[in-house]
């Protein structure tokens, strides 16, 4: 069964830092790995889709990275802003599954 | 607004009685999931639909939930005798076709069972 970690469960940075959120799987046979942004109540928004022959993807502030082998990705976010922060969740599609199988999240809290 | 809609937002309900959840996908988006989120978890997987077909239920899906997908276009999902057990977050997510691994999420509906 698919396990998918992210540490640290929260984290708090001043504004203008660079950070770096970490996710882990257990199950290497993945087809791909999204990451999410949750704000308190809502639903989901997509930030970012690694396919598994990928090795990472940007999108603006965003880079993550994928090491399929080590069952691995990061989630580096560049000059954090107070609009960052929310809940991140790193979540992955299994190979043979149409389910997505999600971490618990990081908190982030970006203080000005 | 990822152009998931799901309906209502919130639902508080006395324990036993029966819910019924709407989600309406992006309009050229046949593949329809079902979450559940709980205080400080990942959601979890409920169910999966292609077009009017459900093709997966997890096990978290009792015998007291049912979903439907009727010509393939919104979905409801319906949860009979609630217990307070089921208080979460429900969440519905789309993805277009095979040719496409992202899944768009609605902006769910909080369930509480008093």
């Amino acid at each position: 069964k698919q396990e998918v970690t992210q540490i640290p469960a929260a984290l708090s940075v001043p504004e203008g830092e660079n950070l770096v959120l970490n996710c882990s799987f257990t199950d290497s046979a993945i087809y791909n790995l999204q990451w999410f942004r949750q704000d308190p109540g809502k639903g989901l928004t997509s930030l970012l889709l690694i396919q598994s022959s990928q090795r990472e993807q940007t999108s603006g502030r965003l880079n993550a990275s994928l090491d399929k082998s080590s069952g691995r990705s990061t989630l580096y976010i560049a000059a954090s802003q107070p609009g960052d922060s929310a809940t991140y969740l790193c979540a992955v599609t299994g190979a043979g599954s149409y389910q997505l199988t999600f971490g618990k999240g990081t908190k982030l809290s970006v203080i000005p | 607004d990822t152009g998931v809609s799901q309906d209502p937002r919130h639902k508080i309900t006395k324990r036993g009685q029966n819910v019924t959840f709407r989600c309406d996908p992006i309009s050229e988006h046949n593949r329809l999931y079902w979450y559940r989120q709980t205080l400080g978890q990942g959601p979890e997987f409920l169910t999966y639909f292609q077009n009017e077909a459900q093709l997966e239920k997890s096990r978290l899906l009792s015998d007291r939930f049912s979903a439907e997908r009727p010509k393939g276009s919104f979905s409801t999902l319906e949860i009979q005798r609630t217990e307070q057990g089921d208080s979460a977050m429900y969440l519905c997510a789309t993805r277009r076709d095979i040719s496409s691994n992202e899944q768009f999420f609605g902006p769910g509906t909080r369930l509480t069972v008093l």
